[in-house]
């Protein structure tokens, strides 16, 4: 049964500075992997989307990698402001014949940026 | 840009009463999904809908719960009898039709069952 772990939990910077937020997931055999930010009692958004083949993405001051093999990926943010204090979510899809891609969250890692 | 919508935003309701959650996908999208956040917990994937009948669905889907698609843009999810463990933020995913595409989520509604 595929697990998906975001390590930290929490984590609180000031800004400026850049961080890695780490997802780990149990089976290697996924189809993509998408992060998400939801802010408080908030929706939602999907920030990058990785597909299996795929090593990064890059969108803006967010960069995202996935080792598929070795079950991890990586959000990196540049540049730390205020506004990107939120709960990140990182989401696998499986891979499987059939599959209507159903995701599997980890439980977040809730980010705090002081000015 | 266009995005996913739910209504209401917070549903308040009785044990034991029917309750209807309201979803209207991003419009040329043809895969629609279900997920549901308890406080505190992680996102959870209840059910799947493509092609007008449900293609996955969880084990917490269980008879209480059921999906349609009323017309061309709606896509509800019904509780039936609710529990105070239904409490939670159940959010709506729409995609498109090409298999690699990211889901699109709606901002939630918050439903308290007392």
């Amino acid at each position: 049964k595929q697990e998906v772990t975001q390590i930290p939990a929490a984590l609180s910077v000031p800004e400026g500075e850049n961080l890695v937020l780490n997802c780990s997931f149990t089976d290697s055999a996924i189809y993509n992997l998408q992060w998400f930010r939801q802010d408080p009692g908030k929706g939602l958004t999907s920030l990058l989307l990785i597909q299996s083949s795929q090593r990064e993405q890059t969108s803006g001051r967010l960069n995202a990698s996935l080792d598929k093999s070795s079950g991890r990926s990586t959000l990196y943010i540049a540049a730390s402001q205020p506004g990107d204090s939120a709960t990140y979510l990182c989401a696998v899809r499986r891979d499987y014949g059939g599959s209507q891609g159903n995701l599997i969250f980890g439980k977040g890692t809730k980010l705090s940026v002081k000015p | 840009e266009p995005e996913v919508t739910q209504t209401p935003s917070h549903q308040v309701t009785q044990m034991g009463q029917e309750v209807i959650l309201r979803c209207v996908p991003i419009s040329n999208h043809l895969y629609f999904y279900w997920y549901r956040q308890i406080l505190g917990q992680k996102v959870e994937f209840l059910v799947s809908f493509y092609n007008n009948e449900i293609s996955e669905k969880s084990e917490i889907f269980d008879d209480q719960f059921s999906v349609e698609r009323p017309d061309g843009s709606n896509f509800t999810l019904k509780i039936r009898s609710t529990k105070l463990e239904d409490s939670a933020m159940y959010f709506c995913a729409s995609k498109t039709g090409l298999t690699y595409n990211e889901q699109f989520f709606g901002p939630g509604t918050r439903l308290t069952v007392l």
